[in-house]
């Protein structure tokens, strides 16, 4: 399994920023499985922001929910995170995680991408 | 939200010594599926993080054995039983119960 993150590395306060998380190794299509985003502060913070499942169900950061959109492409081999209206507190490092849930257990983040810095700076 | 508070934040360690780190959460971690989500995380300079335990006490592949968890409710520990240089770096733990997930701060952990 692995993932990889793609983004602008600079962005100005108030714009939108796009990351593109591409994975190999299993497929969203799968009944289970999931990919989320973290990031990290310059400080070594991290935060969770937000996951979608297999069967479309999404979970957010609710200090970040109306700013947040995660989705999927059709072809399911592609999560992207929408960040809208950034500021220089959205500075930081973007991962890509894989995530696997079923009836009886659940299992985050055992698979990380390389990060994607993104700084915010007018 | 759960919050995670782990101590120490900085730990100086002299090889092949023990290490342990603790992590309370402000809410019990046990999930009405019956398992408790605890997991640990190890971040190497320069890397991304790294999962090494989860559900408490379940090691990941390829996770020395020198590395173990436990703990319950709201108490939990990672231990390391000798120090290599290798486990230079930042151990957060998370928690996988409730949404939103949280991590604590993190603790630095360095050779003396």
């Amino acid at each position: 399994i692995t993932l990889k993150e793609s983004g602008p590395t600079l962005a100005k306060p108030t714009e939108t920023v796009t990351l593109t998380c591409t994975f190999s190794g299993f497929s969203l299509s799968s009944s289970g499985v999931g990919v989320g985003w973290i990031r990290q502060s310059p400080g070594g913070a991290l935060e969770w922001l937000a996951l979608i499942y297999w069967n479309d169900d999404k979970y957010y950061s609710p200090s970040l929910n109306n700013r947040l959109t995660i989705t999927t492409d059709t072809s399911k081999i592609q999560v992207v995170l929408t960040l809208t209206d950034v500021d220089p507190e959205d500075t930081g490092t973007y991962f890509c995680t894989h995530s696997f849930r079923s009836k009886l257990s659940t299992n985050d983040f055992d698979y990380w991408g390389q990060g994607t810095l993104v700084t915010v700076s007018s | 939200d759960v919050v995670m508070t782990q101590s120490p934040l900085s730990l100086p360690v002299t090889l092949g010594q023990p290490a342990s780190i603790s992590c309370r959460s402000s809410q019990s971690l046990e999930h009405s599926d019956g398992n408790t989500y605890l997991n640990w995380f190890q971040q190497r300079p320069g890397q991304s993080p790294r999962r090494l335990i989860y559900k408490v006490s379940n090691r990941d592949s390829g996770v020395p054995d020198r590395f173990s968890g436990s703990g319950s409710g709201t108490d939990f520990t990672l231990k390391i039983s000798r120090v290599e240089a290798e486990d230079v770096g930042v151990y957060y733990c998370m928690q996988g119960a409730h949404w939103p997930r949280t991590f604590g701060q993190g603790t630095k952990v360095e050779i003396k």
